[in-house]
């Protein structure tokens, strides 16, 4: 089985601080995505990576980052967290065979900027 | 960009009744796939269609994707108190990124 982990399932940080989230997949997948979960808004993408130290920006990168170092693990970084970056966070993975792109989610990070 | 609309946003529904969800798509795509997420969970790969008029089915769950891949829509039959939860669709374009669907929330009532 598939396994996406993500490094915290709660963060509480206070506006203005850097905030680093991390994601492990066990799978040898070369894709991995950073999306946020509001209610309904549904999953927006943040960043994906499509090999290690390549990036790409999804629909809304505005005021995050990410770095690929290695394959298997994919960070996203708020620079200077602000209450709007309140929200879940989930990390994905897939294979790059278009045949089967399904993506494997992590249990997500639920993240709180007071 | 791709915008993948999906309605209704929230369902309620009696144990027993059936339930739909769409999915619409601006442009063309090469796949569709859909995804259940539970209460306090992650979402989770249900399956992919791929080709134009496609159907599959999974038990009371059935899947249909339009004869212009640009909508699609998940059936149940009879729903019961395990299928709550929000059933995003999400459209593959050719590449690896997906566009999600802004999901519907399904609560089943006894």
């Amino acid at each position: 089985d598939v396994k996406v982990t993500q490094s915290s399932r709660y963060l509480v940080k206070r506006t203005g601080e850097k905030v680093f989230l991390e994601c492990v997949q066990d799978m040898d997948h070369e894709n991995m995505f950073w999306y946020r979960q509001d209610p309904g808004l549904g999953l927006r993408l943040i960043y994906f990576s499509y090999d290690v130290k390549m990036k790409e920006k999804g629909d809304i990168p505005e005021g995050y980052s990410v770095s690929r170092e290695k394959k298997e693990r994919f960070s996203l970084i708020l620079e200077s967290a602000s209450t709007n970056q309140t929200s879940m966070y989930l990390c994905a993975s897939s294979p790059s065979d278009p045949r089967t792109d399904t993506q494997y989610f992590g249990p997500g990070t639920r993240l709180t900027v007071l | 960009g791709q915008q993948v609309m999906q309605i209704p946003q929230y369902q309620h529904v009696q144990e027993g009744e059936d339930f739909t969800t769409y999915c619409n798509s601006s442009t063309t795509l090469s796949n569709i796939q859909w995804y259940k997420q539970r209460p306090g969970g992650h979402p989770v790969f249900l399956i992919q269609l791929v080709k134009s008029g496609e159907v599959k089915k999974q038990k009371r769950l059935t899947f249909q994707f339009g004869e212009a891949k640009k909508n699609s829509s998940l059936h149940i039959t009879a729903t019961q108190t395990t299928d709550v939860g929000t059933y995003f669709c999400a459209g593959s374009g050719g590449g690896n990124k997906l566009t999600f669907g802004t999901g519907t929330q399904l609560k089943v009532e006894l």
